[in-house]
């Protein structure tokens, strides 16, 4: 099993939808949950951070975690063509891996007009 | 502001040849990663550094080698270069602790021939 697996894309939806990005990861112990966006030929850049179960709003987006579940998921209201991108999850370990952070694969968003 | 620089952006190999892919931080970061990034397979850690000193192995380590040469220096070795090391290359840092942001280089194209 991979430490961090998001939803199989690519994800289409039209502008002014909803986009709904999942993410589920194994270590029980991590702390810290990431979501981050790469355009095609860039680095990855952050959008949004939660630590704590629950949701956490910033603009158009809202992070939500459920450490029993051992869930986070991004959601992206009024999607706009610009927000077409790679989303990445990324989870930050505890414990004995103190400081590590690891991807998952990716979830390719396409905002059509 | 230059954040974190890494060099060369891009570079052609022979198989078997050796190289070193060089990262630099300039805000005083403690923890420092390198990552590569395959079609697909999103980002995956090579090796990271979580403080000055020590390193441990990521998820692929396997025909790497690091050095952390000082508080802002992290830099990528291969000895004998392989096809299968041709990906994008990047290169992060965070402060350690709960959750704090990473901040990545913009990455490195290299390409083993």
């Amino acid at each position: 099993q991979k430490e961090v697996e998001q939803n199989s894309g690519p994800l289409s939806v039209p502008e002014g939808a909803i986009a709904s990005l999942n993410c589920t990861y194994s270590d029980r112990g991590s702390q810290s949950f990431f979501w981050y966006r790469q355009y095609s030929g860039k680095s990855p850049e952050l959008i949004m951070s939660i630590y704590s179960n629950g949701d956490k709003e910033d603009g158009r987006f809202t992070a939500q975690l459920n450490k029993a579940s051992q869930y986070v998921s991004l959601l992206i209201r009024d999607s706009q063509p610009s927000d077409s991108a790679t989303y990445l999850c990324a989870v930050k370990a505890g414990g004995t891996s103190y400081g590590k952070l690891t991807f998952g694969q990716g979830t390719i968003l396409t905002v059509h007009p | 502001n230059a954040g974190v620089t890494q060099t060369p952006k891009f570079q052609v190999l022979k198989t078997g040849q050796s190289m070193t892919l060089q990262c630099a931080q300039d805000m005083n970061h403690n923890s420092m990663y390198w990552y590569r990034q395959d079609p697909g397979m999103g980002l995956r850690l090579i090796y990271y550094s979580a403080s000055e000193g020590t390193t441990d192995k990521g998820e692929v380590p396997n025909g790497y080698n690091v050095s952390r040469l000082n508080k802002r220096e992290f830099s990528l070795r291969l000895e004998s270069a392989a096809p299968s090391q041709t990906s994008v290359y990047f290169c992060a840092s965070s402060e350690s602790g709960f959750g704090n942001t990473i901040y990545f280089g913009e990455g490195s194209w290299l390409t083993v021939v």
